[in-house]
């Protein structure tokens, strides 16, 4: 069964750090990309990263050099390393698979999130 | 930025069919995949390149996309499809999620 579990959420200050991580069980996490994905109460949801198999990142402009995306294939482990962080970094934080290597799959399993709150 | 519009909600009686659009720039030429999200729920993919379902998925659950609009229909809706309904695409490097569509069974 493939799980994704997150951690690491919490209340951080205006220009604060925090890193979240989800550990993968149930697939072979090295062949599937990675995303973040976050959504702010009552809102909609908004992609924050991705981490390709080969390597390759992408960002949204809103995060983009704030965010950084990681991965650990021998921990089964995907990171969120965000920086400089903002009131409206305010969000429930969600991992989620790629589903597959072909164009359109979509994220077809998710986390259960993780808060993070960013007040002072 | 590429964006993708959706109308806020759509009602929708218990058996009968509700259909929800999402618009965007040329959105025929690109994949459109459709997640559900019931409150305090995390997303569930629904529909995937535009038209095929996840295992799992019940075939009441079905997709198109041609020209600027993707379209995700309930068949014969059940309470149980009451949630939010996100489209997806990717474009340049980005991806995109739609506005969402609030379906309430009346």
């Amino acid at each position: 069964e493939v799980q994704l579990v997150e951690s690491g959420g919490g209340l951080v200050q205006p220009g604060g750090s925090l890193r979240l991580s989800c550990a993968a069980s149930g697939f072979t996490f090295s062949s599937y990309d990675m995303h973040w994905v976050r959504q702010a109460t009552g809102k909609g949801l908004e992609w924050v990263s991705t981490l390709a198999t080969a390597g390759d990142t992408y960002y949204p402009g809103s995060v983009k050099g704030r965010f950084t995306i990681s991965r650990k294939n021998a921990k089964n482990s995907l990171y969120l390393q965000m920086n400089s962080l903002r009131a409206g970094d305010t969000a429930v934080y969600y991992c989620a698979r790629g589903g597959g290597a072909v164009a359109g799959t979509g994220f077809d399993y998710w986390g259960q999130g993780t808060l993070v709150t960013v007040s002072s | 930025s590429y964006e993708l519009t959706q109308p806020p909600s759509v009602s929708v009686s218990p058996g009968q069919t509700a259909s929800i659009t999402c618009s965007g720039d040329k959105l025929g030429d690109k994949y459109a995949c459709w997640y559900q999200q019931k409150p305090g729920q995390s997303p569930v993919l629904v529909i995937y390149q535009d038209s095929k379902r996840p295992s799992g998925i019940p075939e009441r659950f079905s997709g198109s996309n041609s020209g600027n609009t993707a379209t995700l229909t309930i068949s014969g809706t059940q309470a149980m499809d009451e949630a939010d309904y996100y489209c997806q695409a990717w474009d340049s490097s980005h991806y995109v999620f739609g506005t969402g569509t609030k379906v309430t069974v009346l």
